[in-house]
């Protein structure tokens, strides 16, 4: 595998239900990244870790719970969540927190 | 505050047809500025890096140039395949977030 992989691709749940993002990077880069996007509206940045650090968390619900076990992975753990919340979620990586960020193909989330 | 606008908001154009993107920011000290292609159903691609304006990249039919209040991506004679929706982003100095653009939303027809 080769730059920024996701699974599951797309995702039906709950509002009830318990599940989790995975992303992973093979590019060597040192710094993960979250976002949410929806229809017409700007990326929105969720979280950042850096050297598995939580450098950013940007007001983002608390029914959405990051982890980043090494610099390599990065997960979204998803509880309770709300139809609005359906959305494009992308993952990201650089190497540092400066310049281009190089993106996962993304999740489409749909919660019922 | 930081902010990062695009326009248009789609463009049609036919195959051949050359145009222009703009990307407008308002940032307190502009760090670099990104652009990306996105196609339906795919996580964003990185295409070019600004530093400074008078900067210019290329790339194909492509070609950024940046000033102190934007940014234009340039699409020389276009096809089809080049159909997609183009994101500016920028970093501010003295900060590490990245702040999107809503898109160009680009169709060129055969």
């Amino acid at each position: 595998e080769t730059g920024v992989t996701q699974t599951p691709r797309h995702l039906v749940m709950g509002m009830t239900n318990k599940k989790s993002l995975k992303c992973e990077q093979h590019l060597g880069h040192n710094a993960m990244y979250w976002y949410k996007q929806s229809a017409k509206k700007p990326l929105e940045l969720m979280f950042v870790y850096s050297l598995e650090e939580r450098v950013e968390n940007n007001s983002v619900p608390s029914r959405f719970s990051p982890e980043c076990p090494n610099s390599s992975h990065l997960f979204l753990h998803l509880h309770t969540l709300q139809p609005e919340d359906s959305a494009l979620y992308l993952c990201a990586s650089s190497l540092g927190r400066l310049g281009e960020q190089y993106f996962g193909p993304g999740t489409r989330l749909t919660v019922t | 505050e930081d902010q990062v606008t695009q326009s248009p908001e789609a463009l049609r154009l036919q195959e051949g047809e050359s145009s222009s993107l703009n990307c407008s920011y308002t940032v307190s000290g502009l760090r670099g500025l990104f652009w990306y292609r996105q196609d339906p159903g795919k996580g964003p691609e990185f295409l070019f890096t600004l530093y400074s304006a008078g900067e210019e990249k290329e790339k194909e039919r492509l070609k950024a140039t940046l000033t102190k209040k934007e940014s234009f991506l340039h699409i020389t004679a276009p096809k089809p395949e080049d159909s997609a929706t183009y994101l500016c982003a920028v970093q501010a100095s003295g900060g590490f977030k990245t702040i999107f653009g809503a898109g160009t939303r680009l169709f060129v027809k055969a």
